[in-house]
């Protein structure tokens, strides 16, 4: 079975910091990641994904992810927050024959002070 | 032109009632899903169809019907709804294979009293 952690509940970073999200998985197969973005009373909308390859994958509104196998990760970072980030962030996992779903961490909030 | 579309956005009923939530993909994708996010911002897979076939059911009560009459369309029929129903209920579309993204409809809104 597959599972993803998502550590902190809620972040909070001003405006122009660094931003990180954590997101730790288990997996029996080689997984397949994903970042999502849930802006308040919308969908899920792709940030980016890691299936195979280039473990440094760049996504949308300047958010990177680095797929680490030895460290089971999948962090999620921007260098410089902007007022637009704050939302719901999702990271998901999928793999393995006839698994094609979506496993979901619990969320991590992102507030922005200016 | 939306990609995933649902309706309707907002659903208030009583309990004991029936209702259905449509879901239509233009995307050309083969998969169709149904997520359940509670209250808590969890997300979890309801169904999962390939080709108008269902491949994946998790566990769901068996008041909770889904129907695909199409490749393009999802719908989900929830009979006898209950308290614990109330959630954001979203459709996905994908092509098939476990590698490539799901694309997420805005999600229906369902508050059962």
């Amino acid at each position: 079975a597959q599972s993803v952690t998502q550590l902190g509940s809620h972040v909070s970073v001003s405006e122009g910091a660094l931003v990180l999200l954590r997101c730790n998985y288990s997996s029996s197969v080689p997984p397949y990641l994903f970042w999502y973005v849930q802006y308040p009373n919308q969908g899920l909308q792709l940030l980016l994904k890691y299936t195979t390859g280039a473990t440094l994958v760049k996504g949308i509104n300047g958010f990177e992810a680095e797929f680490k196998k030895s460290e089971t990760s999948f962090h999620l970072t921007k260098p410089s927050a902007h007022m637009s980030d704050a939302a719901e962030y999702f990271c998901a996992v999928s793999g393995g024959r006839g698994a094609q779903k979506l496993v979901f961490g619990q969320g991590t909030r992102l507030t922005i002070n200016p | 032109d939306t990609a995933v579309s649902q309706t309707p956005k907002y659903l208030v009923t009583q309990m004991g009632n029936d209702k259905s939530i449509k879901c239509e993909q233009n995307l050309g994708h083969d998969t169709m899903y149904w997520y359940k996010q509670d209250s808590k911002k969890f997300l979890k897979i309801m169904f999962s169809y390939n080709n108008k076939e269902l491949i994946i059911n998790e566990t769901v009560p068996n008041r909770f019907s889904p129907k695909s009459p199409d490749k393009a369309h999802l719908n989900l029929h929830i009979n006898s709804l209950e308290l614990g129903d109330s959630a954001v209920y979203f459709c996905a579309s994908s092509r098939q294979g476990p590698n490539y993204e799901q694309y997420f409809g805005p999600g229906t809104r369902l508050t059962v009293t």
